[in-house]
């Protein structure tokens, strides 16, 4: 089971800014960076921050990421309905495994 | 342009042995990145499962340690997966994906994350 903890969902009107948190432990976090994927409907996951807040070429600038201590934050401005997908984080615990949060859908009403 | 491209069997017999395998294009595989193999079973979120490095290094998940074997082949470019003892829980989506991050010998570091992915191939658990 993952070590990561995200909600389950999120909600915003188009136009909107959503944020996503991920919290992990001292562990994985404490001495580490996070990545963030999208993974839309039907599709493999997408690299989309790496580094903590780095964004892969390609990736618009309405996606942001953050970290602090324990936890991270993925942000999303401007919805659009094209940004309908799941999220997660991911980064690495102690014991040389990879984690992966477990998952926040956004839905764009 | 990296592309990596999952094949093998669509049903496996419980109790059988899952293998898979991920053909590596536009890059070597014995650059210097990690190689790692992710499923996620039906409705739910991703599981990594392990990772390898060109030099034959490996990482597993605790949970299937005991079960997994990734190898690498790199004069065809291209690495596998092996998992035994398998059951429906095994049922899933497998990926491969490119891994850029930093291993030493007690830590790895997330510096770029994974990059690259296949497209998946889904893998079912059946009599």
């Amino acid at each position: 089971q993952s070590v990561l903890t995200q909600p389950p969902s999120v909600s915003a009107a188009p136009g909107q800014k959503v944020t996503i948190s991920c919290s992990g432990s001292s562990s994985n976090f404490g001495n580490n960076y996070v990545s963030w994927y999208q993974q839309l409907p039907g599709t493999a996951p997408k690299l989309l921050i790496y580094d903590n807040n780095k964004r892969p070429s390609g990736i618009p600038d309405r996606f942001s990421g953050s970290k602090s201590g324990t936890s991270a934050t993925l942000g999303i401005t401007g919805l659009q309905t094209g940004d309908e997908a799941d999220y997660y984080c991911g980064t690495w615990d102690g014991s040389l495994s990879r984690v992966f949060g477990t998952g926040t859908k956004v839905t764009v009403l | 342009q990296v592309q990596l491209q999952e094949s093998g069997p669509g049903l496996v017999k419980p109790s059988g042995t899952l293998s898979l395998t991920c053909a590596v294009s536009g890059d070597s595989i014995s650059s210097s990145y990690w190689w790692s193999w992710v499923r996620q079973p039906p409705g739910k979120g991703l599981e990594w499962i392990g990772a390898i490095h060109h030099s034959g290094s490996t990482n597993y998940n605790p949970s299937l340690k005991s079960r997994v074997t990734i190898s690498v082949d790199k004069s065809k470019d291209q690495f596998s997966l092996k998992l035994r003892s398998v059951t429906a829980a095994d049922t899933a989506v497998y990926y491969c994906a490119r891994d850029r991050s930093y291993c030493g010998s007690d830590t790895c570091y997330d510096y770029y994350g994974m990059d690259v992915w296949g497209q998946g191939t889904t893998v079912t658990v059946s009599s």
